[in-house]
């Protein structure tokens, strides 16, 4: 069974910085590309970042891009999100999602980041 | 940057066949994925690859494609069909995912 187990979220002062981890059992996680989406309270999804298998491939939203990092260590079977300069607007839950070669996103049940002083 | 447009909410009573569509220009090129969501939990993926329901979805899920909209239909729709409903692609080029703003489904 593909299981996802987002932490790290917690409260952090405006400009200040947060990183998460998605630890990832059930099956290869080499062998999948991974992705960031968040939903702030009461909001839609938004795509926040993407990473390859093999990590070739990093991409990030508009809103994101120069301020988070994505990255994954295949070793521990574990996908970050690195979080810097972060702003009220980034208040959210947080979802790590497994990409299933193209055949839609399995969900992890996200972790709450909130940014306030 | 690259928008899906969904109607904000659709209201029906059980039985009856919503459908609740997904626009946008890179569509044509693109797949869409339908993901549900009920309040508190994690979101839920019912259709890939614009058509396709994964193992496990009852077969009144059922998704279509025509130029630049897609459309998520629920046939003879249950009080448990009631949830929150994004659709899922790409930009043109691929390096940009994005949803739709969500399209929530009340069952009356």
């Amino acid at each position: 069974e593909v299981q996802l187990v987002e932490s790290g979220g917690g409260l952090v002062q405006p400009g200040g910085s947060l990183r998460l981890s998605c630890a990832a059992s059930g099956y290869i996680f080499n062998n999948y590309s991974m992705n960031w989406v968040r939903q702030a309270p009461g909001k839609g999804l938004e795509w926040v970042s993407y990473i390859s298998y093999g990590s070739s491939l990093i991409y990030y939203a508009d809103s994101v891009r120069g301020r988070f990092t994505i990255s994954r260590d295949d070793a521990e079977n574990s996908l970050y999100l690195q979080m810097n300069s972060l702003r009220a607007e980034d208040t959210a839950v947080y979802y790590c999602a497994r990409d299933h070669h193209g055949s839609g996103f399995d969900w992890g049940q996200g972790t709450l980041v909130t940014v306030s002083s | 940057s690259y928008e899906l447009t969904q109607p904000p909410s659709v209201s029906v009573s059980p039985g009856q066949t919503p459908r609740i569509t997904c626009s946008g220009d890179a569509l044509p090129k693109q797949y869409a994925y339908w993901y549900q969501q009920k309040p508190g939990q994690a979101p839920v993926l019912v259709i890939f690859k614009d058509t396709e329901r994964p193992s496990g979805i009852p077969e009144r899920f059922s998704g279509s494609s025509s130029g630049t909209t897609v459309t998520l239909t629920i046939s003879g729709v249950q009080a448990e069909d009631e949830a929150d409903y994004y659709c899922q692609s790409a930009d043109n080029s691929g390096t940009s995912l994005v949803f739709g703003g969500g399209t929530k489904l009340t069952v009356l």
